[in-house]
């Protein structure tokens, strides 16, 4: 099974600022990654794909990179809908799905 | 706009048995992978079970040989049957439709999710 990691768990931000959040995986996935936003109370929300094909409907200041093992989603200018848990998941070998812990972005 | 609802979740004692349901619009189930993940409260996302389009099925270690995941083309309804519940089962249970990259051909991230329904175990 392969293990996601993320970093860090906790992430505040002043709104307006930008962030840059982390995921490893325990083993290659190649470009098999995924990124979800989560609000409280609400479900998870696709945001990219494909390691960095934002998902549709998705504003241009959500960014993805990375490829095997280490991967980077880049919120710029963080708007304050952009607050919530940011989870990554790893579909390259599956399965099991596996996602990471989740980063939490707060307000600073 | 594809969306989807599930429900049937409750409080129950360990050792119960539930079944989950999940109703999709603007697609079918019977075309596509479609998939049960868990939230415990206060927890990440934990994946539960999968059922291709073809009918195989897997599932997590922590629900295999208790949870079983099925579909019903003619009510175009997904659902978990859910057995020999435990504590540790409590969670909001959420279905989602398995999306496919045109441009690289994999498969395996989650494009639409329900809002969950919240299954409580627990004497």
């Amino acid at each position: 099974e392969i293990v996601m990691t993320q970093s860090p768990a906790t992430l505040s931000v002043s709104p307006g600022e930008g962030a840059t959040l982390s995921c490893r995986a325990s083993q290659s996935v190649r470009g098999n990654l995924a990124w979800y936003q989560q609000r409280p109370g609400q479900a998870p929300r696709l945001l990219i794909y494909g390691a960095s094909t934002r998902a549709s409907g998705i504003p241009a200041r959500f960014s993805g990179s990375g490829s095997g093992t280490e991967f980077t989603l880049t919120i710029s200018s963080l708007q304050s809908e952009d607050f919530a848990v940011y989870y990554c998941q790893q579909y390259n070998n599956w399965p099991p799905f596996t996602f990471g812990p989740g980063t939490k972005v707060d307000i600073k | 706009e594809m969306q989807l609802v599930e429900s049937g979740g409750r409080w129950i004692q360990p050792g119960g048995s539930l079944r989950l349901s999940c109703v999709p619009s603007g697609f079918t189930v019977n075309d596509n992978y479609m998939t049960w993940v868990r939230q415990a409260p206060g927890k990440g996302l934990e994946w539960v079970s999968v059922i291709y389009g073809g009918g195989d099925t897997f599932y997590a270690d922590s629900v295999k040989g208790r949870f079983t995941i099925s579909r019903d083309n003619s009510k175009n309804s997904l659902y978990l049957q859910m057995n020999s519940l435990r504590a540790e089962d409590t969670a909001v249970y959420s279905c989602a439709n398995i999306a496919y990259d045109v441009s690289t051909g994999s498969t395996g991230f989650f494009d639409s999710w329900g809002p969950g329904t919240l299954v409580t175990v627990s004497s």
